[in-house]
């Protein structure tokens, strides 16, 4: 079964205007944390933000904030201002369980949503 | 602070020959891993490393090792190459126990013809 899914193979939006990358979760741990990374079409894998499974609040990075929740086991990136250097593919991951006791943080990542910005 | 460096930033070789990818991480991060990303996939788990032991492995090839050095660099070499294990390979470092830090290299692209 599918841990992280991004159902959304490509997204369009307009610079300047706010866009959500949606990506749901399955994990059965109580303690797990989600990360967004941005690949951009030279290939590097860029963090955006993280959120940690008892953060109670959303995370936030500047323009990037994850709408988490867990309830819906959903963590949505959410791109305010959007700009043309916006445009790439955005990855979810998650880290499941917490880390130590054999846990090592490996991540598991989503099928990736490719955005692009219009200017 | 620098980031995770990666050597080569390109490699060609041919079906059959080895390849041995190299990892520096950043300062003071112990922890590397390594995700293979096939064209047009998302980055799959390899093998990690902390504190020179490997600490957990996932889809790598018995043709493939790994291991981790004093001075924590990483390297992983890649033996009787095949057409498929063309991909992008990442390396990625954290802090041990240090939860939300996992920061990728910029990748070794490695096309096998």
């Amino acid at each position: 079964a599918q841990k992280i899914t991004q159902t959304q193979p490509g997204m369009f939006v307009q610079e300047k205007e706010a866009v959500t990358l949606d990506c749901t979760y399955d994990t059965s741990d109580q303690s797990y944390g989600l990360f967004w990374y941005k690949q951009p079409s030279s290939g590097e894998m860029i963090f955006l933000i993280y959120q940690g499974s008892y953060d109670e609040q959303n995370a936030t990075e500047g323009r990037y904030s994850l709408n988490f929740q867990k309830a819906r086991k959903s963590a949505n990136l959410v791109i305010s201002a959007s700009q043309l250097g916006d445009s790439a593919m955005y990855f979810c991951a998650m880290r499941e369980g917490p880390l130590g006791s054999g846990n090592t943080g490996k991540l598991i990542f989503g099928q990736g949503t490719t955005l692009q910005v219009k200017p | 602070a620098a980031g995770v460096i990666q050597s080569p930033r390109h490699l060609i070789k041919e079906k059959r020959e080895t390849a041995t990818l190299k990892c520096y991480p950043i300062s003071r991060h112990d922890t590397v891993y390594w995700y293979q990303q096939g064209p047009g996939q998302d980055p799959q788990f390899l093998i990690s490393f902390y504190e020179k032991m490997q600490s957990d492995k996932g889809s790598i090839p018995d043709r493939f090792s790994a291991q981790q050095f004093s001075d924590y660099h990483s390297e992983l070499n890649m033996s009787s190459l095949e057409l498929g294990d063309s991909a992008l390979y990442f390396c990625a470092s954290s802090p041990a126990f240090q939860e939300g830090e996992q920061y990728f290299g910029p990748g070794t692209r490695l096309t096998v013809t």
